[in-house]
């Protein structure tokens, strides 16, 4: 029971490069989400999607696009890295917003240089 | 401004005691309040999730308390063990939209 899958765990990149991570989730979940999580932070959503085809803005989706192409995948990119989005990022379902338990991935640890 | 406020940020045990960390939130309207465990390096992994009308959820040594009226929750280990090591993350749900606000958790550290 593979859960939530996050792809890859660990990347160092330089300012100005792109990257993608991959969320995959074998839950039949409609609902899939990307958080980022910061020292002394609570965890705050980049982007979510309600369905395949759908994306909509969370609270801090600056520098970051996604896409769901198809149901059990949600991608997140970064155009042009910035230190600033140093960070852990989580990848999460459900099968709907409120009152379903949201499974997390196990987290990517990004690093901008 | 909506805010889900964690205490203490941190907490030493000793294995074999009780705990109870602190939730304090302003979230409103209130849709339902989740405590999650999150080891570190791990992601979180949900333990309970309680409703407006629930005062109390169990999962086996971890115990979840509400009172919508004061907006306090409180959650409570039994009998810790060092694999309770961990961050315990209050998260409440706005009615209104369904957002989900997270507390910067509380640090708990089981010593044998």
């Amino acid at each position: 029971n593979a859960g939530v899958t996050q792809t890859p765990k660990f990347r160092v990149l330089k300012t100005g490069q792109s990257m993608t991570l991959l969320c995959a989730q074998d839950m039949n979940h409609e609902y899939m989400y990307w958080y980022r999580q910061d020292p002394g932070m609570g965890l705050r959503l980049i982007h979510y999607s309600v369905g395949e085809g759908t994306t909509a803005k969370g609270e801090v989706p600056d520098g970051y696009n996604v896409s769901r192409l198809k149901k059990q995948n949600f991608l997140l990119g970064l155009e042009s890295a910035a230190p600033s989005q140093t960070s852990v990022y989580f990848c999460a379902s459900s099968y709907r917003a409120s009152g379903n338990t949201i499974y997390f991935g196990e987290g990517s640890w990004l690093t901008v240089v | 401004k909506n805010q889900v406020e964690q205490s203490p940020q941190s907490l030493i045990i000793l294995e074999g005691k009780n705990c109870t960390l602190q939730c304090n939130y302003t979230v409103s309207p209130f849709s339902n309040l989740r405590w999650y465990k999150q080891d570190t390096g791990r992601g979180p992994v949900s333990l309970t999730i309680m409703t407006f009308s629930e005062n109390t959820k169990s999962n086996g040594r971890y115990t979840a308390t509400l009172d919508a009226d004061t907006k306090q929750s409180s959650l409570h280990i039994t009998a810790s063990q060092l694999s309770d090591s961990a961050s315990y993350i209050c998260v409440v749900t706005e009615g209104n939209t369904d957002k989900l606000i997270f507390g910067t958790g509380t640090r708990l550290q089981v010593f044998p």
